[in-house]
């Protein structure tokens, strides 16, 4: 079946603007969570939803980094007046239970 | 002291060998492992899942568990050169819901 979904792939942006990364998880997985991974960085996660909710908000770096998740299915995490040290790789992951499976990510560049 | 550590590498085995990657974890109480395999500009990909003590076995891969030891590790049999990636161990952290908690990874190279 068809896996984690993720657009856009690449994203340049100039500093100061807003952008918008969608994810589309896998179909029936109930939980899906966002990573980023900067270069030469682990896997640094920013927020988990369950269904709609978000109960665990706690690795999103600052305010201007917000996500929400409509009908228990597609999230969109959005970055205001990003910043140069936004610039990393945008990682959505689902599950149904423990296991997460990635998406191929979003490349974002801010210039 | 890191919530789950791991050599960085690289580790060099031959083609044919056994590979083995170790990861230690800080906190007890943690249940839930699992090791990813990332080649280099794609995302994680999970290999295996391991939440109890002793062997699981999947193909070629084992994944070994010593929750005393606060310990995991993957063993690949067999090694080929398209094994050659990092590999990340990752922990859901007591009270962290299902979140994972990532290593930095190691990168493996199989050498012909």
């Amino acid at each position: 079946g068809a896996g984690v979904s993720q657009s856009p792939s690449n994203k340049v942006t100039e500093k100061g603007k807003d952008v918008e990364l969608r994810c589309d998880p896998i179909s029936g997985h109930t939980a899906l969570y966002w990573y980023r991974q900067s270069l030469g960085q682990g896997l640094e996660f920013l927020i988990y939803f369950q269904g709609n909710s978000a109960p665990d908000k706690s690795g999103l770096p600052s305010d201007r980094f917000s996500a929400e998740r409509t009908g228990g299915s597609v999230s969109t995490l959005t970055i205001q007046r990003t910043q140069q040290e936004d610039s990393a790789v945008y990682l959505c992951a689902s599950s149904l239970a423990d296991s997460q499976y990635f998406g191929p990510g979003t490349r974002l560049l801010v210039l | 002291q890191k919530e789950v550590e791991q050599n960085s590498g690289p580790l060099s085995v031959p083609e044919g060998a056994i590979a083995s990657l170790n990861c230690t974890y800080s906190d007890r109480g943690s249940q839930s492992f699992f090791w990813y395999r990332q080649y280099s500009g794609k995302s994680p990909e999970l290999i295996m899942s391991i939440y109890s003590n002793g062997d699981k076995e999947d193909g070629r891969f084992t994944a070994q568990l010593n929750k005393a030891s606060q310990y995991v590790s993957l063993l690949i049999r067999d090694s080929q050169p398209s094994d050659s990636a990092t590999y990340l161990c990752a922990v859901i952290l007591t009270g962290t819901a299902s979140k994972l908690t990532f290593g930095t990874g190691t990168r493996l190279q199989v050498t012909l």
